[in-house]
């Protein structure tokens, strides 16, 4: 079974910093897919980027790049240029090519963006 | 409709109470699931389904806990004879093929008291 960790419960950025989540994960598959996604208070899960397992380049969505490294089994979310609209919980999910290709999910970061 | 539609978003049951969570996925979309997620934890997988086939019940945490897709789109959890345990946000998703990436609904806020 996949497991995928994220070790910051919560972290603080300035607006127009940069920030960057943590996540980890452990399979024993060479095919997969990985995805950040944003929760805010109203609930719904927004998909913020992803990354195919075999795709060496980094996933790039505007503001949002991830750090993918396969060998380290490690998916880091760096968000450039902060905004207050950022702030949300954020939750790196892994997703396995069985029957379902279900998503598993880390126990979130929860990021505040200040003034 | 242009996203994910659940209903209804809080439902507060006694315990010992049936509840049924409904779920409208974006048409088209022929997977559908259903994640759990408890307060401060991330979604866990509950069931999956293609069209109106169920192909994968694995994280139903007990024989309480039904899922059906009569038709291939609206989707209905059921929770039988609710216990405190299952208070929990559950989060409906649909997709339209592997990879994409699911689209979420705003989920359904169980409490049972």
């Amino acid at each position: 079974a996949q497991t995928v960790t994220q070790s910051q419960p919560e972290m603080s950025v300035q607006e127009a910093e940069t920030v960057t989540l943590s996540c980890t994960y452990d399979t024993s598959e060479s095919n997969y897919y990985l995805f950040w996604y944003k929760q805010p208070p109203s609930r719904q899960m927004i998909l913020v980027i992803r990354q195919e397992a075999y795709k060496q380049q980094n996933a790039t969505e505007n503001r949002f790049s991830v750090n993918f490294q396969k060998a380290a089994k490690s998916f880091s979310l760096k968000i450039s240029d902060s905004q207050l609209g950022d702030t949300a919980m954020y939750f790196c999910a892994f997703m396995d090519t069985g029957t379902a290709s279900k998503l598993t999910f880390g126990t979130g970061t929860r990021l505040q963006v200040t003034l | 409709g242009a996203g994910v539609s659940q209903s209804p978003r809080y439902k507060v049951a006694k315990r010992g109470q049936d509840v049924a969570l409904r779920c409208d996925p974006i048409s088209g979309h022929v997977s559908l699931f259903w994640y759990q997620q408890a307060l401060g934890q991330g979604p866990e997988f509950l069931t999956y389904f293609q069209n109106e086939a169920q192909l994968d019940k694995s994280g139903l945490p007990s024989d309480r806990f039904f899922a059906e897709r009569p038709e291939g789109s609206v989707s209905t959890l059921k929770i039988q004879r609710t216990q405190q345990e299952d208070s929990a946000v559950y989060l409906c998703a649909s997709r339209i093929r592997r990879g994409i990436g699911a689209f979420f609904g705003q989920g359904t806020r169980l409490t049972v008291v």
